[in-house]
């Protein structure tokens, strides 16, 4: 079973600019989550998709990110323009239903940004 | 709210020693815990978690971890670490509104 792809893998980018990530879940998983972590820290969840609708997007800022999960599959996190401190590494998580329990989330290997 | 605190940001053990990571939680109702490492350049790989059940749990790698729930607590052990084990390893809590800690990097001495 293929798992969540990501792409780019890096990117550097100067202030202002803006960026956008591409995330492509395991194949069947109806939810989708997009993390920020900061060096040092651990994910912090950005926003979280059902299918094509947005589940929770309160961490999310809204000021200079979006996000969109076009069709229920693939998924983009854009942000415009970009500061200092969004260099981090985004992380996309997606999960399908357990039988008898809760979902459980895989990660892809993560975009690390750089905004100079 | 729930909230995750691992105690120590990082930790060095010496090859073949045995080792535990501390997680403390804050979670309303009963909670869903989970171990996941990270190595450096990739993403989180889940070691494993706890839904129900019995409080020993057995995960990957030859991890385990147990729930106390009178101390709030989900410490991850391994009775003999491998240099391959040395990376940054998060406690979570919740399910679709997971809480990860800050992280306890791990050094192996050989």
């Amino acid at each position: 079973e293929a798992g969540v792809a990501q792409s780019p893998r890096y990117k550097i980018i100067e202030k202002r600019q803006s960026v956008a990530f591409w995330c492509n879940p395991i194949s069947g998983h109806a939810t989708l989550y997009w993390y920020q972590q900061i060096l040092g820290q651990g994910p912090k969840l950005l926003i979280q998709f059902q299918n094509n609708g947005v589940v929770d997007d309160s961490q999310l800022p809204k000021d200079r990110f979006s996000a969109e999960r076009l069709k229920g599959v693939d998924s983009t996190l854009k942000i415009q323009p970009a500061k200092l401190e969004d260099s981090a590494v985004y992380l996309c998580a997606s999960s399908g239903r357990l039988a008898g329990g809760p979902n459980e989330q895989f990660f892809g290997p993560g975009t690390r940004l750089t905004v100079l | 709210a729930q909230s995750v605190t691992q105690p120590d940001i990082h930790i060095t053990v010496s090859e073949g020693a045995s080792l535990e990571l501390r997680c403390n939680y804050s979670y309303g109702a009963t909670p869903y815990l989970f171990w996941y490492v990270q190595s450096p350049g990739q993403g989180l790989q889940l070691l494993l978690k706890y839904f129900s059940g019995d409080t020993l749990v057995q995960g990957i790698k030859g991890f385990e971890a147990e729930f106390k729930r009178s101390q709030s607590s989900f410490n991850l052990r391994k009775p003999s670490v491998h240099w391959s084990d040395a990376a940054e390893y998060f406690c979570a809590v919740g399910v679709n509104d997971m809480r990860f800690g800050a992280g306890t990097r791990l050094t192996v001495k050989p």
